[in-house]
């Protein structure tokens, strides 16, 4: 069964700050997909990230980047200098290759706030 | 390109009341899906599709039905709401192996059952 977990319910930080966002997964599958989606006041989800079960390499985007090990199935999110604008709810899921598409499942979600 | 689009984004029903949420999409994604949004549960699936007559059970699926006649639509039914199904609804499609991005979501319905 799939599972994932943000253990991290809520996180405050101050602008400029940088802050780790935690996700932990468990899948039976070798073939899978991990994302990141945030969820700004607003309340869309925004995607941010997909990233493969064979593609361990570390990614950054400007002030993001990702960290997978899946010697220990994290896959981190770091904000680099946060920023107001960066206070969201934060989702990572999973989906498994073999229905990929069908049934996303989703952590619990951090809810990220941004301190001026 | 509209993406997803669901109606209402807001609705309030008294329980027992039945009601229907829409969902469309116009990038021809084969699979759509409903999830439900409760505070400290992230997005749980209700039902999903994943083509034209065919759905079938998330997760959550008690009280929900769903049907999809094309590849465009998949309404959401309520039959009977009860106020435990107070939740945001989000809609989501996805074509696998053209899409990078996981998911495209509606911007979610927003239903009090009181």
């Amino acid at each position: 069964a799939q599972k994932v977990t943000q253990a991290q319910t809520e996180i405050s930080v101050v602008e400029k700050e940088d802050v780790t966002l935690d996700c932990v997964y468990e899948t039976r599958d070798t073939t899978y997909y991990l994302f990141w989606y945030k969820q700004p006041p607003s309340g869309e989800l925004v995607f941010l990230i997909r990233r493969n079960s064979f593609d361990e390499q570390n990614e950054i985007s400007g002030r993001y980047s990702w960290n997978f090990q899946k010697s220990t199935s994290s896959f981190n999110f770091t904000i680099t200098a946060s920023q107001v604008v960066d206070s969201a709810v934060y989702f990572c899921a999973l989906s498994e290759a073999y229905n990929y598409g069908q049934n996303f499942v989703f952590g619990p979600g951090t809810r990220l706030s941004v301190l001026p | 390109n509209a993406g997803v689009t669901q109606t209402p984004k807001f609705q309030v029903l008294k329980t027992g009341q039945s009601m229907t949420l829409q969902c469309a999409q116009d990038m021809n994604h084969e699979y759509m899906s409903w999830y439900r949004q409760d505070p400290g549960m992230g997005l749980r699936l209700i039902h999903y599709s994943v083509g034209a007559g065919i759905t079938d059970q998330g997760e959550v699926p008690n009280g929900y039905n769903v049907s999809r006649s094309t590849t465009e639509d998949f309404p959401l039914r309520l039959l009977s709401a009860a106020p435990s199904q107070t939740s945001v609804y989000f809609c989501a499609s996805s074509a696998p192996g053209q899409n990078n991005y996981g998911y495209t979501f509606g911007s979610g319905t927003r239903l009090t059952v009181v």
